[in-house]
């Protein structure tokens, strides 16, 4: 299976951050990366896919980078509604793979 | 309005089975994946397999395959998940997605069913 690590687990962040996590994948996964944002007690909400796209309806201060095994994810402005969990996805290869998370906390 | 509708929750006492039940609205259900994935309270998700409405064997994740089932009825958009011989471990919440057309992703959620396993 596809391994997925995040760093960091956790970030403490003021409204108007950059903020910026990322996501390393085991073994190359070309651009098959998606990010997801979860807020509690939410079922989780699409934010990237294909490693750069930005979902529809999605705030443009959202960006993605990144191809084969690294790849970022960054909040140019952190807003209060941004506080949330953000998990990386490989659709790679079966099984589907998440990262463990990071949780974007209020400094 | 894509809308992904799943049934509520569950309590099951271990070795009993759990059918989970995901409706879905405002578009083709035969044109995309549906996936299961769970969530472990307090932890992250992990995913469990993709049913296609109309084509072939659903793929399974190898953790699940031998007591966990995926199907689907056309006739009312609707798939479903079973999971047999639960145990305590699998108290977590179930959330069917949608998988983009062609874009490989989780596009949208069903809103979860919890299930707890307790004797």
């Amino acid at each position: 299976d596809i391994q997925m690590t995040q760093s960091p687990s956790s970030l403490s962040a003021s409204i108007g951050d950059r903020v910026t996590i990322t996501c390393r994948a085991s073994q190359s996964i070309t651009t098959y990366l998606n990010w997801l944002q979860q807020k509690p007690g939410e079922a989780p909400k699409l934010l990237i896919y294909a490693a750069s796209t930005l979902q529809s309806g999605v705030p443009s201060r959202f960006s993605a980078s990144g191809s084969g095994t690294d790849f970022t994810l960054t909040i140019s402005s952190l807003q209060p509604e941004d506080f949330a969990t953000y998990y990386c996805q490989q659709s790679h290869t079966s099984p589907r793979t998440f990262g463990q998370g990071t949780k974007v906390e209020i400094k | 309005q894509v809308q992904l509708v799943q049934s509520g929750a569950e309590v099951k006492k271990p070795g009993a089975a759990v059918r989970v039940s995901c409706k879905t609205y405002g578009f083709t259900f035969t044109d995309h994946f549906i996936h299961w994935v769970r969530q472990v309270p307090g932890q992250g998700l992990e995913w469990m397999g993709w049913i296609k409405p109309t084509r072939g064997a659903p793929n399974y994740s190898k953790k699940f395959q031998d007591r966990f089932t995926m199907t689907t009825d056309t006739s009312i958009s609707t798939a479903y998940m079973e999971l047999t011989s639960l145990r305590s471990d699998d108290t977590a919440l179930y959330y069917c997605a949608r998988d983009g057309l062609g874009r490989d992703n989780f596009d949208y959620w069903g809103q979860g069913t919890p299930v707890t396993v307790s004797s």
